[in-house]
């Protein structure tokens, strides 16, 4: 079975450009997560989906920062305008049946410099 | 919310030797924690979690112990290999819980 997706592995961008990073996750899994992950820090979980829908975007930036999953698959996460404090690994993980304490499984990430 | 420390940041050991990484959590309704293996420029992988209503679970030479009341819980890694040399994230999330909060990682070297 395939792992979680993610692209671009790597991302060098000049502050206040936009960004943005796709992922498509395990075959079959409704809970799609997006995690972000300083150096030398645990992940810190922005945006939680249950198919399509956003069930906890309690921690994304809306300022800056946006994320869909139109058709409960995919999902894209954008910065705009980036800024240096956005230097950072972008995860994103997926779960099976959207029940809580399931195994989240990760991506390989996005590592996202900002110029 | 959830406040996972985890301790020691960086940790040496002798191939051969166990090694141990502590996690103390803040939330007394935690009762999920699954331990996470980073690769340098890889994906976390789950290697092992337990669940609050048992006090300790071993898979192969890896454990994980809890104690609900001191709120803590341990890594144990028994006759340390080269290949587990890694960042190990400990993590705790409650009973309707999805959010993991993760602690801040241990660097594990293991010396040839």
């Amino acid at each position: 079975e395939a792992g979680v997706v993610q692209s671009p592995r790597y991302k060098i961008i000049e502050k206040k450009q936009p960004v943005a990073f796709w992922c498509n996750p395990i075959s079959g899994h409704n809970t799609l997560y997006w995690y972000r992950q300083n150096l030398g820090q645990g992940p810190e979980l922005l945006i939680r989906y249950e198919n399509e829908e956003a069930v906890d975007d309690s921690q994304l930036p809306k300022d800056r920062f946006s994320a869909e999953r139109l058709k409960g698959v995919d999902s894209t996460l954008k910065i705009q305008p980036a800024e240096l404090g956005d230097s950072a690994v972008y995860l994103c993980a997926s779960s099976p049946a959207g029940r809580a304490q399931e195994t989240q499984y990760f991506g390989p990430g996005t590592r996202l410099l900002v110029l | 919310g959830e406040n996972v420390e985890q301790h020691p940041s960086t940790l040496s050991v002798q191939e051969g030797d166990s090694a141990v990484i502590k996690c103390t959590y803040s939330d007394s309704a935690s009762n999920y924690f699954p331990w996470y293996k980073q690769e340098l420029g890889k994906r976390p992988q789950l290697i092992i979690d337990i669940r609050s209503n048992v006090g300790e679970k071993k898979d192969q030479r890896i454990a994980v112990t809890l104690n609900k009341t001191a709120k803590h819980f341990s890594l144990h890694i028994t006759e340390t290999q080269p290949e587990d040399s890694a960042v190990y994230f400990c993590a705790a999330s409650g009973a309707n819980d999805y959010k993991l909060s993760f602690g801040a990682g241990t660097t594990v070297t293991v010396r040839a």
